[in-house]
C-alpha cells in the first residue's frame, strides 16, 4: 500500500457526462501527478499540482481539468466524455516539487464510458 | 515535444539470464530518467532512476546505463527471477518544460 487513496475503483459512465475523480496523496506529500492509462497510449502525463498551484501540464485535454484543494487531495474532472478516455486513471504524490522526488502511485479509477 | 521509443515491446527471458529493455528519446534537453515497474493489475512502482549527470546505476540485480550522445538509455536486470514478471516504463523528463514523458512499455516474462 503505497499511502495514496483514489476513489472511486470503477466508475462506468455515458459519452457526454462528466465525472470527478478524487485522490488523496500520502500523508506530508506536497505534489499531485495525474496519468492516463490506456491500452494502445501506454502511461501519458496528465498534470501536476503542488501545494495547491498547477505546476506542470502534460497532454491533457481541454475538456479535463484538476485541482488541489488546501488539504492537498486533489480532482480531476472530465467533461463531455468520449469513448476513447476509457482509460485507468492513476494519481501519484511525491513530497517536493522535483520530479525526481520517488511518485508514490494509488490504485487507479478505472474509467468506463459506454 | 519530447518522443520516447521503447523496445522490446514484449521480452521473454528464461530465469536466471539477464534481461535489456531500451529506451531513445528525442529531446537532448531531458535530464532524468525514471523506470517504473507493473506487475499485472497493480500500480507502477519506480524501480530505479538516472540523471543525465552520471551513465550507470546500479542497485542490486538492476542496472540503468545512460548514453546521453546517442540519447539513449536501458534497464538491465540481471539473474531474473519469477516475480521479476511485469511491464515495465521508462520516461524522460525534462526539466525545462517539466513534462515527464513516457515510453509504451515492455512486458516482460520470465519462464521458470
Amino acid at each position: 500500500d503505497s499511502g495514496v487513496t483514489q476513489t472511486p475503483k470503477h466508475l462506468i459512465t455515458a459519452t457526454g457526462q462528466r465525472v470527478t475523480l478524487r485522490c488523496s496523496p500520502r500523508s506530508g506529500d506536497l505534489s499531485v501527478y495525474w496519468y492516463q492509462q490506456s491500452l494502445d497510449q501506454g502511461l501519458q502525463f496528465l498534470i501536476q499540482y503542488y501545494n495547491g498551484e498547477e505546476r506542470a501540464k502534460g497532454n491533457i485535454l481541454e475538456r479535463f481539468s484538476a485541482q488541489q484543494f488546501p488539504d492537498l487531495h486533489s480532482e480531476l474532472n472530465l467533461s463531455s466524455l468520449e469513448l476513447g478516455d476509457s482509460a485507468l486513471y492513476f494519481c501519484a504524490s511525491s513530497a517536493g516539487l522535483a520530479v525526481y522526488n520517488e511518485q508514490f502511485f494509488g490504485p487507479g479509477t478505472r474509467l468506463t464510458v459506454l | 515535444g519530447e518522443n520516447v521509443e521503447q523496445h522490446p515491446s514484449t521480452l521473454s527471458v528464461q530465469e536466471g539470464d539477464s534481461a535489456v529493455i531500451k529506451c531513445t528519446y528525442s529531446d537532448s534537453a531531458s535530464n532524468y530518467f525514471p523506470w517504473y515497474k507493473q506487475e499485472l493489475g497493480k500500480r507502477p512502482q519506480l524501480i530505479i532512476d538516472i540523471r543525465s549527470n552520471v551513465g550507470e546505476k546500479k542497485d542490486q540485480r538492476i542496472a540503468v546505463t545512460l548514453n546521453k550522445t546517442a540519447k539513449h538509455f536501458s534497464l538491465h536486470i540481471t539473474e531474473t527471477q519469477p516475480e521479476d514478471s511485469a511491464v515495465y516504463f521508462c520516461a524522460a523528463f525534462n526539466f525545462g518544460n517539466e513534462k515527464l514523458t513516457f515510453g509504451t512499455g515492455t512486458r516482460l516474462t520470465i519462464i521458470p
